[in-house]
């Protein structure tokens, strides 16, 4: 079974500069997260989709932030524009439902370099 | 809303030795627990969860973990470290009340096996 796929690994950009990252979730799942992890601490939850709805969004720096789910499949997280505090790997995510308890299985991240 | 506490961000072990990796944690409703491991420029990899039931929980790896309600702790153990075992371990609680997966992480704890 294929994994949570996450493109591009690796970005370096310029602040004020904007930058999009992809994910792609494991088949089936309907719970997409995105998680942006500081170095030095634990993952901190952007955003959560169920399906192409919007379950929650309460800690998105939404004046900055950005990602959407159109189709309830893949999904894409924008920053515009970056600032050198947006330096962190961020983690895309995915569950079969969005039930407490559920397995949240990892991809692999996409780490940005913002200087 | 609930939170997780990792005592000690770094821990050293000698190959063979025990390894105990401390979580506490607070909520206000029963909650979910979780191991995850994350090795260097990879994703979280889930080691075990407790949900309900059987408060010792086995994982992978050899890891185990004992939820204690009246400690507020879900401490990780492993009875002979390897080499291999050498990562980040973090920590997480999702509350079982509003229906969504609001997971919370820890710091993480620093695990070196030393041989």
């Amino acid at each position: 079974e294929a994994g949570v796929a996450q493109s591009p690994r690796y970005k370096i950009i310029e602040k004020r500069q904007s930058v999009a990252f992809w994910c792609n979730p494991i088949s089936g799942h309907a719970t997409l997260y995105w998680y942006q992890q500081i170095l030095g601490q634990g993952p901190k939850l952007l955003i959560q989709f169920q399906n192409n709805g919007v379950v929650d969004d309460s800690q998105l720096p939404k004046d900055r932030f950005s990602a959407e789910r159109l189709k309830g499949v893949d999904s894409t997280l924008k920053i515009q524009p970056a600032k050198l505090e947006d330096s962190a790997v961020y983690l895309c995510a995915s569950s079969l439902v969005v039930a407490s308890g559920n397995t949240i299985y990892f991809g692999e991240g996409s780490w940005l370099t913002v200087v | 809303a609930q939170s997780v506490t990792q005592l000690g961000s770094h821990v050293s072990v000698s190959e063979g030795a025990l390894v105990l990796l401390r979580c506490n944690y607070s909520s206000s409703v029963p909650p979910y627990l979780f191991w995850y491991v994350q090795y260097p420029n990879q994703g979280l990899q889930l080691l075990l969860k407790y949900t309900t039931g059987a408060t010792l929980v086995k994982g992978i790896n050899g890891f185990e973990a004992e939820f204690k309600k009246s400690e507020t702790s879900f401490h990780l153990t492993k009875p002979s470290a390897h080499m291999s075992d050498a990562a980040e371990y973090f920590c997480a609680v999702s509350e079982n009340e509003k229906g969504n997966n609001d997971m919370r992480f820890g710091a993480g704890t620093r695990l070196t096996v030393k041989p």
